[in-house]
């Protein structure tokens, strides 16, 4: 069982470069969700998923594409990477009214030059 | 819509002491709380949560927090803390039903002093 993970680990990119993101869960979990970790910021929700096919807007949306082709999978977009997008990328997932916790996996950095 | 304010950025604490770390949130509807701790280079993992029910709540690692609806406040707290509690403690809110995420304070970094 290896809950939430994320690939890759770190990345460096230019501007205006794409690039996806993908997060895995392995826990049958309905509900996932995209943050980005800032200095001094907290994290902010960008999007989430309630479900398979399913996808919705969150604090900071701008930017970002995403998808939930499969139940397991929460692939997150960028068309054209700006500085302004560096930052600590978090996955997590939640099976709300049977656990209500969020499990997080481990982070994605992302520079973009 | 929520909020949360965790009022110090920083907490600087010998080890073996006790330590509060504060947080206040507003919501104009009832709201699930959560702390979580991040490890440096990790991801995020929850200390503990609010439901319902009892307002003091036991967590993991000797941690605790208190619900006070009246305060709008859920503080963390630990009566002795040791060198391998250093971290970023976050605490975070959310309205129910889980679909809408978590709303995060700023974090709060605790650093302990041998």
């Amino acid at each position: 069982n290896a809950g939430v993970t994320q690939t890759p680990k770190f990345r460096v990119l230019k501007t205006g470069q794409s690039m996806t993101l993908l997060c895995a869960q392995d826990m049958n979990h309905e509900y996932m969700y995209w943050y980005r970790q800032d200095p001094g910021m907290g994290l902010r929700l960008i999007h989430y998923s309630v479900g398979e096919g399913t996808t919705a807007k969150g604090e900071v949306p701008d930017g970002y594409n995403v998808s939930r082709l499969k139940k397991q999978n929460f692939l997150l977009g960028l068309e054209s990477a700006a500085p302004s997008q560096t930052s600590v990328y978090f996955c997590a997932s939640s099976y709300w009214g049977v656990d209500e916790t969020q499990y997080f996996g481990p982070g994605t950095r992302l520079l973009v030059l | 819509a929520q909020s949360v304010t965790q009022l110090d950025s920083q907490v600087p604490v010998f080890e073996e002491a006790p330590v509060e770390l504060r947080c206040n949130y507003s919501s104009s509807v009832s709201v699930y709380l959560f702390w979580y701790v991040q490890y440096p280079n990790q991801g995020l993992q929850l200390l503990l949560k609010y439901l319902s029910g009892s307002t003091l709540v036991k967590g993991i690692n000797g941690f605790e927090a208190e619900f006070n609806k009246s305060q709008t406040s859920f503080h963390l707290r630990k009566p002795s803390v040791h060198i391998s509690d250093t971290a970023e403690y976050f605490c975070a809110v959310t309205a129910g039903g889980g679909a809408d995420g978590l709303t995060f304070g700023k974090g709060t970094h605790l650093i302990i002093q041998p």
